[in-house]
């Protein structure tokens, strides 16, 4: 079975650029997860969506982050403008139902070094 | 709002010591607790999870019970190999919530 798969790998921008990164959830898995994990913290939420609708982004930096999931599969995250505190691993999961007592299924992530 | 803490690391380990982890949330009601694995240069994993009080989750030699009277969820291993060096992150999850974790521990084992 294929996993979630992140791209890129690696990202280094400077401050003020835009960046997008990219997930592809595991087949026929309704809910899709970005989050965000700073040097020496734990993952924290940035947004979740059911299929393609959004269930939690309270925690999403909307003046700058924005997130889209077409077609209840792809999803794509986008940071316009870049903060230096941008810096961080951004991983994506996915589950198959509803969250809760789910085993999440995560992505290699995408390590972003903002300049 | 809900949160969880864990034992600060690292923690270094001689193969076949004996491992805890500690780990405590803060939650209204009672969510579900898991732990999580991410070996070097993976992604995270699932290690265990429990769902009620007094649940014990186990995996791989690991063990971990759900104690809703300290709200803890400390993770147990009997005898460590070097394999298991990785960091290990607390979560919970309440029903049809994402997950929230811990800052997560990391755990060096030498032979």
């Amino acid at each position: 079975e294929a996993g979630v798969a992140q791209s890129p790998r690696y990202k280094i921008i400077e401050k003020r650029q835009s960046v997008a990164f990219w997930c592809n959830p595991i087949s026929g898995h309704a809910t899709l997860y970005w989050y965000q994990q700073i040097l020496g913290q734990g993952p924290k939420l940035l947004i979740q969506f059911q299929n393609n609708g959004v269930v939690d982004d309270s925690q999403l930096p909307k003046d700058r982050f924005s997130a889209e999931r077409l077609k209840g599969v792809d999803s794509t995250l986008k940071i316009q403008p870049a903060k230096l505190e941008d810096s961080a691993v951004y991983l994506c999961a996915s589950s198959l139902g509803v969250p809760g007592n789910e085993k999440l299924f995560f992505g290699s992530g995408t390590q972003l070094s903002v300049l | 709002g809900d949160s969880v803490t864990q034992m600060e690391g690292p923690v270094t380990l001689s193969e076949e010591a004996f491992l805890t982890i500690n780990c405590t949330y803060t939650a209204t009601g009672y969510p579900s607790l898991f732990w999580y694995v991410q070996y070097p240069g993976e992604g995270l994993q699932l290690l265990l999870k429990a769902t009620k009080a007094d649940d014990k989750g186990s995996n791989k030699g690991f063990e971990a019970t759900y104690r809703k009277e300290t709200t803890s969820f400390h993770l147990e291993k009997g005898s460590v190999q070097v394999s298991d060096s990785a960091v290990y992150f607390c979560a919970l999850a309440h029903a049809g919530t994402a997950l929230i974790f811990g800052k997560g521990t990391t755990l060096s084992v030498s032979s």
